[in-house]
């Protein structure tokens, strides 16, 4: 079975623009969530997907926004970038919404490296 | 709000050694999950173990072990004849389940562990 597969791995922006990174799924997995990882922060929870609805979001500004499509995968977009928004962002799979927790782990891609200058 | 706290920011140890990275959380909640992952230079996240708060039995996965002491809210990780690809930083993460009834809630993630391992 295929891992997450997150797309792309690099990626270079300048600020002010926007950037949509990409996540696809376990095949079978309905729950999609996105993290951020950075050197001063570590890594934070942004938001979970569940059947196309988000059902839990972290403590991050508007500007960061998802979907997740009716095959399961997820965008993520930034929009008006700033230079702290530069991180690993993660993105991690579940099999089943129905089964909470720690009988379900999150499976994490490789992770998308964003550098905003 | 819950909180994960990982004081070894750094550790080495000699191959076949044994070592134990160390986890303390907070939470007033008394059912949760308690999870460790290894992320290698690779930057995938691997789940290494878990452990339910609501099993006084400790968790084991071939080499890795884990010490949890509910009482102290501590949660140690413990590999034996450690290998040179157990070179990661290491995270040590809290999962608190909410009465909703679908999905993963959200993991707090501690500030890793770097260990390396020496040939």
């Amino acid at each position: 079975k295929a891992g997450v597969t997150q797309t792309p791995r690099y990626l270079i922006k300048t600020r002010g623009q926007q950037v949509t990174l990409s996540c696809s799924p376990i095949s079978g997995h309905r729950s999609v969530s996105w993290y951020q990882q950075t050197p001063g922060q570590g890594l934070q929870f942004l938001f979970e997907y569940f059947s196309e609805t988000q059902r839990n979001k972290g403590n991050f500004p508007g500007r960061f926004s998802g979907r997740q499509f009716s095959n399961s995968r997820s965008e993520m977009n930034v929009s008006t970038l700033e230079l702290g928004d530069s991180a690993l962002y993660l993105c991690a799979s579940s099999l089943d919404g129905y089964d909470r927790g720690g009988n379900s782990p999150l499976h994490f891609g490789n992770g998308t490296r964003l550098t905003v200058t | 709000a819950q909180t994960v706290t990982q004081s070894q920011p750094e550790m080495s140890v000699q191959e076949a050694e044994t070592v134990t990275l160390s986890c303390t959380y907070d939470t007033s909640e008394n059912n949760y999950y308690l999870f460790w992952y290894k992320q290698p230079p690779s930057r995938q996240m691997i789940l290494v173990i878990r452990q339910e708060a609501y099993k006084q039995q400790n968790a084991t996965e071939n080499r890795f072990s884990v010490n949890f002491q509910k009482a102290a809210k501590s949660f140690s990780l413990k590999i034996s004849d450690s290998q040179l690809g157990d070179t990661a930083m290491y995270f040590c993460a809290f999962m608190n389940p909410t009465i909703s009834n679908f999905g993963n809630e959200k993991l707090t993630f501690g500030t890793g562990t770097r260990l390396t391992i020496i040939p």
